[in-house]
C-alpha cells in the first residue's frame, strides 16, 4: 500500500501561487496520483490526476518527476475560496479488483487577505 | 452536485442504538466506497463494493455493516452505537473498480451525533 505524507498545514495569500507536495515512496508501477479538496462538511471534490510528468487543467497543475516518488500540486494564483483540505491519493489495488483507497491527513492550505 | 445521493443528512440517536445510512451512486457508476471522518480527522475507508459484491475492506469495525443492492444503492449499518461513533460519513462512487486511475464522487455525507 502507497502510503502517502502531504504537510499538515500552509499558509498563502491571495493571488500567489501554492505548491504542494505529496510524498509516496514506494508506488507501484501502475498507480496514478490522484488529488482531492474538501471544504468543510463536504465531500471531497476530484481536482487533477497524473501519472507522470505534468498535467494541467482549468484548476491546478500536477507535476510528477521520474521516479514518481513524489507530486507537487500546483494552485495558480489563490483566492480565499481555494481555503480547505487538499489530499494526495494513490490507491492501492487489491487482489479482490477492489480500489483501496487510503487518504493521509491531507493538507490545510489558509488563504489569506 | 457530485450526482450522489446521501440520506438522511443529519442522524441524531442514543448509544446502544442502530441506524442505517443510505447511499444512491452516480448514474452508471457500480462501485460503492464508504468512509468515516471524525472531527479533525481525515477520511478512513471503511469497505467498498462493487456490482452487488464486497471488494476491498478497511478499518471497519465488526459492529458496522454494508451491503450494495441490485438497483446498486449502498447501505452502512451501524450497531451498539458509541459516543465514538459521532462522525461524517461520507459514501462515493465510481464507474469501475481495480484500476488506480478511478475518480471517486463523494455525496455530502450524513452527519451522525450518538448521544
Amino acid at each position: 500500500l502507497a502510503k502517502t505524507t502531504q504537510p499538515i498545514s500552509m499558509d498563502s495569500y491571495e493571488g500567489q501561487e501554492v505548491n504542494i507536495t505529496c510524498s509516496h515512496n514506494n508506488i507501484a508501477t501502475n498507480d496514478y496520483i490522484t488529488w482531492y479538496q474538501q471544504f468543510p462538511s463536504q465531500g471531497p471534490r476530484f481536482i487533477i490526476q497524473g501519472y507522470k510528468t505534468k498535467v494541467t487543467n482549468e484548476v491546478a497543475s500536477l507535476f510528477i518527476p521520474a521516479d514518481r516518488k513524489s507530486s507537487t500540486l500546483s494552485l495558480p494564483r489563490v483566492s480565499l475560496s481555494d481555503t480547505a483540505v487538499y489530499y494526495c491519493l494513490v490507491g492501492d489495488i487489491i487482489g479482490t479488483g477492489g480500489f483501496k483507497t487510503i487518504f493521509g491527513a491531507g493538507t490545510r492550505l489558509f488563504v489569506k487577505a | 452536485d457530485s450526482g450522489v445521493t446521501q440520506t438522511p443528512k443529519h442522524l441524531i440517536t442514543a448509544t446502544g442504538q442502530r441506524v442505517t445510512l443510505r447511499c444512491s451512486p452516480r448514474s452508471g457508476d457500480l462501485s460503492v466506497y464508504w468512509y468515516q471522518q471524525s472531527l479533525d480527522q481525515g477520511l478512513q475507508f471503511l469497505i467498498q463494493y462493487y456490482n452487488g459484491e464486497e471488494r476491498a475492506k478497511g478499518n471497519i469495525l465488526e459492529r458496522f455493516s454494508a451491503q450494495q443492492f441490485p438497483d446498486l444503492h449502498s447501505e452502512l449499518n451501524l450497531s451498539s452505537l458509541e459516543l465514538g461513533d459521532s462522525a461524517l460519513y461520507f459514501c462515493a462512487s465510481s464507474y469501475s473498480s481495480g484500476r488506480s486511475n478511478e475518480k471517486l464522487f463523494f455525496g455530502s455525507g450524513t452527519q451522525l451525533s450518538v448521544l
